[in-house]
């Protein structure tokens, strides 16, 4: 596998579930990102991660969760999740977290919620 | 708050039609700018970026994007569009000075006809 891989591709769920979305990076970045991606709307960054410690939360509702273990594996759990959360996700990575860097994207994970 | 704008939602071009798409930003301050492509089913990839320098940028395929700070623009540009570049386009700015925050504009759909 070579770039940015994310699993599933598309999940639906209910509003009670919990569930989580991995993404991987292979290019030996040290930043990984979490977007949102809803119909006519900009791309919302969520997290970030530099070396593995968050260092941004835009504002996220508790009911997204980030976890970074290491530099190669982001996840977002997700738990009690509202229809209106329903939208693309996004994972990126990049060399560093910084204005200079060149943001790499994955395919990303189509969520509905039910 | 910064914001970035792509006034045009969708494009539709002949093919050998020249293009031009545009993305205002506002912030004040010194900014790095970035437009990115989504050809259908694939990953958001860099298309070019601006850092400093030559206002002019020259991106892959031809394409190319003028920074211009008076109007706090940055235009994409094309001089002969191809079937191939039926994509969605977008603008991102990333307000320099260690911020990790890009801020993306809603995409513009390019749509050309063969």
């Amino acid at each position: 596998e070579t770039g940015v891989t994310q699993t599933p591709r598309h999940l639906v769920m209910g509003m009670t579930n919990k569930k989580s979305l991995k993404c991987e990076q292979h290019l030996g970045h040290n930043a990984m990102y979490w977007y949102k991606q809803s119909a006519k709307k900009p791309l919302e960054l969520m997290f970030v991660y530099n070396f593995k410690e968050q260092t941004e939360n835009n504002s996220v509702p508790s009911r997204f969760s980030p976890e970074c273990p290491n530099s190669s594996h982001l996840f977002l759990h997700l738990h009690t999740l509202q229809p209106e959360d329903s939208a693309l996700y996004l994972c990126a990575s990049s060399q560093e977290a910084g204005e200079w860097n060149e943001q790499f994207f994955g395919p990303g994970t189509r969520l509905t919620v039910l | 708050a910064q914001s970035v704008s792509q006034h045009n939602h969708h494009v539709i071009l002949s093919e050998a039609a020249s293009l031009e798409l545009g993305c205002n930003y506002s912030y004040g301050g010194t900014v790095n700018l970035f437009w990115y492509v989504q050809y259908p089913g694939q990953h958001l990839q860099l298309l070019l970026k601006y850092f400093s320098g030559d206002p002019l940028v020259k991106g892959i395929k031809g394409f190319e994007a003028e920074f211009i700070k008076s109007k706090f623009s940055f235009n994409l540009r094309k001089p002969s569009v191809q079937w191939s570049d039926t994509a969605e386009y977008f603008c991102a700015v990333n307000a320099g000075s260690g911020t990790y925050k890009y801020i993306f504009g809603t995409g513009t759909r390019l749509k050309v006809l063969a």
